[in-house]
């Protein structure tokens, strides 16, 4: 089975400055990739998600993710941290190629400095 | 568009008791999940249905059931509640079985088994 492994479960981040929160997979074959993110006490939003095509992936508030299968990793970047970005952020990976189970890495809470 | 929604939002359960987690979709996804957040441990499969009258244990179902009639329905049954079944549940569903649409979250149910 595949797996997802995100790298600190807390990052703090001044306003205005990179955002780079880490997730590496675990895969034989190439797979889907997503990111999630999650405002308190609400539920998963897509943020993006990788696909086979393109290999960097933008999606919204200006977020990206490069998917580098060298290092079988999926970073997810902002240039320019804003404090609205403050939310726990989910990467996942699906369990089987063309497979609708996802499996879910245990998050990464991004705090946003004044 | 209501997406996914749940109900309730919070609930309070003694041990022993029993209640259904409510999740109803106006999307027509065939596919729906129900997973659990704990805190570090991001989400955990407890159930999923790929159409009406089909259902599947995921990665934690002992403790639950479901049932999936109608393709919009698909409730979450808890039988004699536990301290451990404390956590927020979230449905979700997939437009597509090929695993690269992503999902559709509801916004959650907070339950706490005192």
């Amino acid at each position: 089975a595949q797996s997802v492994t995100q790298l600190g479960s807390h990052v703090s981040v001044s306003e205005g400055a990179l955002v780079l929160l880490r997730c590496n997979y675990s895969s034989s074959v190439p797979p889907y990739l997503f990111w999630y993110v999650q405002y308190p006490n609400q539920g998963l939003q897509l943020l993006l998600k990788y696909t086979s095509a393109a290999t960097l992936v933008k999606g919204i508030n200006g977020f990206e993710a490069e998917f580098k299968k060298s290092e079988t990793s999926f970073h997810l970047t902002k240039p320019s941290a804003h404090m609205s970005d403050a939310a726990e952020y989910f990467c996942a990976v699906s369990d089987q190629p063309g497979t609708y189970k996802y499996i879910f890495g245990t998050g990464t809470r991004l705090k946003v400095l004044a | 568009n209501a997406g996914v929604t749940q109900t309730p939002k919070f609930r309070i359960l003694k041990i022993g008791q029993s209640m259904t987690l409510q999740c109803t979709q106006d999307m027509n996804h065939n596919y729906m999940y129900w997973y659990r957040q704990d805190p570090g441990m991001g989400l955990k499969l407890i159930y999923y249905s790929v159409g009406a009258g089909i259902t599947d244990k995921g990665e934690v179902p002992n403790g639950y059931n479901v049932s999936r009639s109608t393709t919009e329905d698909f409730p979450l049954r808890l039988e004699l509640a536990a301290p451990s079944q404390t956590s927020v549940y979230f449905c979700a569903s997939s437009r597509s079985g090929q695993g690269n649409y992503g999902y559709t979250f509801g916004s959650g149910t907070r339950l706490t088994v005192v």
